[in-house]
Order: structure tokens, then C-alpha cells, then sequence
């Protein structure tokens, strides 16, 4: 059974850094092709993606919020990191981690095949 | 960046008749390799993480009831809900993963009027 889960802090002040954590069960960054990445949802906005690493230490980054994004891994922990600098009260959102896996062929049938239930982020003095 | 244009942004659609969501992309989506259009369709209700209903544009995921249905090809996309249940109001999105950045639509809510 695949499964991930978001902890991080609810409340955040203006400037602060902010840092996720994904803890995934059922896969591992040992399997080829195998990634974990972000996305948020900012209250009443649409779906935004953030940032995705993969199972060989590949990053990849929205370009909007390179300059304050950075995902890290650990493997023997089947965790991932994100941190999120200078937070503002527009960062206000849920944050989501989800898995990214090829098929059988080999490719991606999903952009995250599968999500956690998420963590709700506020940014507010 | 791939623009991903959903459209209306909300409608309201009686129980058993037929919604109509559209999905415009700025580039092709379509995947020469595998000749498949990378695009998924996602339902989201309050407080739930997305649902996947469609991927590749046009396959439906396994458990989706059949009136959910994916068409297009190259940069214009439809999800069509047809027969309309009381569980179908959500917010619907369309969201191309053909390359990066990943990006989403704009969301299009579904009432039952």
C-alpha cells in the first residue's frame, strides 16, 4: 500500500522559512524512475505545482519560486524536504507531496500517481 | 511555460444531463514517443487532495464511472460528464505534464442546479 503524509508547521510568520517534510510508505527512490513532488492550493486559487525530485538526485523547480524553493531527499528515511523561503501571506495554501512512477513502458501515466491528504499552511503575524 | 486555459470557470448542470469542460493548452501536449497527449483530468472536492479521473487525455482510470470521459489531442482537451449524479459537483481541473513546469488550469466549478 503506497502511501504519503505532510507535517510541517500550520502557522508561519511573514519572512520565516518554511519546511515540509513527506514520510512515504509502499516504494523508494531505489526503484528507477521514481520521484516525489510538491504542489500547493492556495484557498478558493487553482492548483499550483512546485518543485520534484527524483530517485537519481535530479531537482526540478517552478521557475516563479526558484529563487526560494529547495528539495532535498533521504533515502533511508523515505522522506523529502522542501523549504520555501521569505514566506508571505500569499504562500497561504495547502501543501500536497505526491509520487511520480513510470509504467510498465516505462512511462509517466500521471504527473503524481499518488497524493497525500495534504497540510494546511498559513502565513499571518 | 505551457498556459493551460480552462473554460467556463464554473457551470451549473441538472442531475442526468451532460457537463462540458474545456481545456486549451498553449503548445502541443502530444508526446511524439508514445503518441499520447499528456494530459490528466482531476476532480476535487473540499478538503480532499485531487482524484484522478483521466490521464493521457483520454483513458480513464481504473474505478471512474463511465460517464467521465477525456477527448482532444494536440492542444484542445474536453472532459465531458454525462448522466450528471448529485456526488459529480466539485471543482475540475485539467493540468499538462509534458513538460516542465508542470502547470494547472484555472479549475472550472461544477454545481447541480
Amino acid at each position: 500500500q503506497i502511501t504519503l503524509k505532510e507535517s510541517g508547521p500550520t502557522l508561519v510568520l511573514p519572512t520565516q522559512t518554511l519546511t515540509l517534510t513527506c514520510s512515504f510508505s509502499g516504494f523508494s527512490f531505489n526503484t528507477n524512475g521514481v520521484g516525489v513532488g510538491w504542489i500547493r492550493h492556495p484557498p478558493g486559487k487553482a492548483l499550483e505545482w512546485l518543485s520534484v525530485i527524483y530517485w537519481d538526485g535530479g531537482e526540478r523547480y517552478s521557475p516563479s519560486l526558484r529563487s526560494r524553493l529547495s528539495i532535498t531527499k533521504d533515502t533511508s528515511k523515505n522522506q523529502v524536504v522542501l523549504t520555501m523561503t521569505n514566506m508571505d501571506p500569499v504562500d497561504t495554501a495547502t501543501y500536497y507531496c505526491g509520487r511520480r512512477s513510470r509504467d510498465n513502458s516505462g512511462y509517466y501515466r500521471f504527473p503524481f500517481d499518488y497524493w497525500g491528504q495534504g497540510v494546511l499552511v498559513t502565513v499571518s503575524s | 511555460d505551457i498556459v493551460m486555459t480552462q473554460s467556463p470557470d464554473s457551470l451549473a448542470v441538472s442531475l442526468g444531463e451532460r457537463a462540458t469542460i474545456n481545456c486549451k493548452s498553449s503548445q502541443s501536449i502530444l508526446y511524439s514517443a508514445n503518441n499520447k497527449n499528456y494530459l490528466v483530468w482531476y476532480q476535487q472536492k473540499p478538503g480532499q487532495p485531487p482524484k484522478h479521473l483521466i490521464y493521457w487525455a483520454s483513458t480513464r482510470e481504473s474505478g471512474v464511472p463511465d460517464r467521465f470521459s477525456g477527448s482532444g489531442s494536440g492542444t484542445d482537451f474536453t472532459l465531458t460528464i454525462s448522466n450528471l449524479q448529485a456526488e459529480d459537483a466539485a471543482v475540475y481541473y485539467c493540468q499538462q505534464y509534458y513538460t516542465y513546469p508542470l502547470t494547472f488550469g484555472g479549475g472550472t466549478t461544477v454545481e447541480i442546479k
